[in-house]
Order: structure tokens, then C-alpha cells, then sequence
């Protein structure tokens, strides 16, 4: 069974670019999640998409957004990206909500470079 | 709001050792969902253990099991005959037994090098 993928692994970008991250979850997952992890700030929850929706956002700003297809994968964009925005962006997945463990299985990441 | 935290940046063992990693949550929440999470260089996160707060036993998977009290809000991993390829950051996760409310909150990470 193939796990979590992300695409790109690496992504560079300048100041006020935006950035577009692609997750796919493991096959039979319904729910995405999308974290971040800055150097020095550890891994914080940006976003979760359950069956389509956005179910649950953490602390960011509206120019980070994203979406869930019917397939279930998922694109995480950040608009006007800015220097801080570097990181390792970690997307997870994990089963119909009540049917499965609340495991969360994690992709490779992309790693983000704002210069 | 939750808080999860490690108070050991760095540790380090001898290959074959047993090493502990503490970890404490703040909560007011009474169900809920821990776990211990690897990610080694290569940076793939993985579950390493999970344990449900309504359950007193402690969770043990091979090497690796849990020392958990619920009252002092503790939640340490025991590693025995630890391997060279236990060297990872180790994270301890919180998460809410809500369905509305399915993130992870992160500690901040423990770097474990275990040593040949």
C-alpha cells in the first residue's frame, strides 16, 4: 500500500511569490491535514479538509489556503509569500472519520524556500 | 488550549542502552489521544506508539512503551535495547478525542542520537 505523497520535494521561491503543495493521501483516507515546521517553532497545524471541507484552520494568515478534491488529495497555496514562510510543510492523512484509528500517517514533505 | 512539552532538547546513548523521553501536556480535557511520533533524517514522520487517556495500561509496541500518568499529565517513552536506527527527533503529540477537533499539538522535539 502506497503511503502519503508529496510533490515537490524541494520548492524555491522569491518574496512575494506564491507557492502551490500538492498532497495525496493513502488510498481509502478521506482526511488531509497540512502542517508546518519552521526552524525554531516546531510542527504547527495549518489546516484540515475531511470529505471536501475545511473542518478545522490553525493560527495563519488567510493568505495561506488550500483545498480538497473529489480524489481526496489536496493542495495547500500560500499567497505573498514571505521570508518566514520557509519551512517544512508536512501533509498527513488518515481514515473515515469513526471507522478508523486516529492515527495520522505523514507524508516525505516539501521543504519551502522563500528568498 | 493544549501544551505539549519536552523538556530534553538533546540526549544521547550508548547503542544496546535504555533511554527515556519526557514529555508533560496541559489539558482540561479528560478524553484524549497521545502519541510519540519518529522522524529520523530522512524526515518522513512515523508513529511510533499511541495511547488513549481513558485507558490505564500503558502501551508497549516491541521496543518501545509508554509510561503514562493521567493525573500528573505525563507521558514518557521508554526505548530498550536502543539501535542505531532509533537517531531520530522524537515529538510526543496531544490530540482531542472530538471529532471536530483532530489536530496534533506538537512538543517540541527531543533529538535522540544513539551511539555506536
Amino acid at each position: 500500500e502506497a503511503g502519503v505523497t508529496q510533490s515537490p520535494t524541494h520548492l524555491i521561491k522569491t518574496r512575494g511569490q506564491q507557492a502551490t503543495l500538492r498532497c495525496s493521501p493513502i488510498s481509502g483516507h478521506t482526511s488531509v491535514y497540512w502542517y508546518q515546521q519552521a526552524l525554531g517553532l516546531g510542527l504547527q497545524f495549518l489546516l484540515w479538509y475531511d470529505e471536501g471541507e475545511e473542518r478545522n484552520r490553525g493560527n495563519f494568515p488567510p493568505r495561506f489556503s488550500g483545498r480538497q478534491f473529489p480524489n481526496y488529495s489536496s493542495e495547500l497555496n500560500v499567497n505573498a509569500l514571505e521570508l518566514e514562510d520557509s519551512a517544512l510543510y508536512l501533509c498527513a492523512s488518515r481514515g473515515r472519520l469513526g471507522l478508523a484509528p486516529n492515527e495520522q500517517f505523514f507524508g516525505p514533505g516539501t521543504r519551502l524556500t522563500v528568498l | 488550549a493544549q501544551t505539549v512539552t519536552q523538556s530534553q532538547p538533546e540526549m544521547s546513548v550508548q547503542e544496546a542502552e535504555t533511554v527515556t523521553l519526557s514529555c508533560t501536556y496541559d489539558t482540561s480535557e479528560n478524553n484524549y489521544y497521545l502519541f510519540w511520533y519518529k522522524q529520523p533524517p530522512s524526515r518522513q514522520m512515523i508513529l511510533v506508539i499511541r495511547q488513549e487517556a481513558y485507558k490505564q495500561q500503558n502501551a508497549t509496541e516491541n521496543r518501545f512503551s509508554v509510561n503514562f500518568q493521567k493525573a500528573a499529565k505525563s507521558f514518557s517513552l521508554k526505548i530498550s535495547d536502543s539501535q542505531l536506527g532509533d537517531t531520530a527527533m522524537y515529538f510526543c503529540a496531544f490530540m482531542k478525542h472530538a471529532q471536530g477537533a483532530q489536530k496534533l499539538v506538537f512538543g517540541q522535539g527531543t533529538r535522540l542520537t544513539i551511539n555506536p
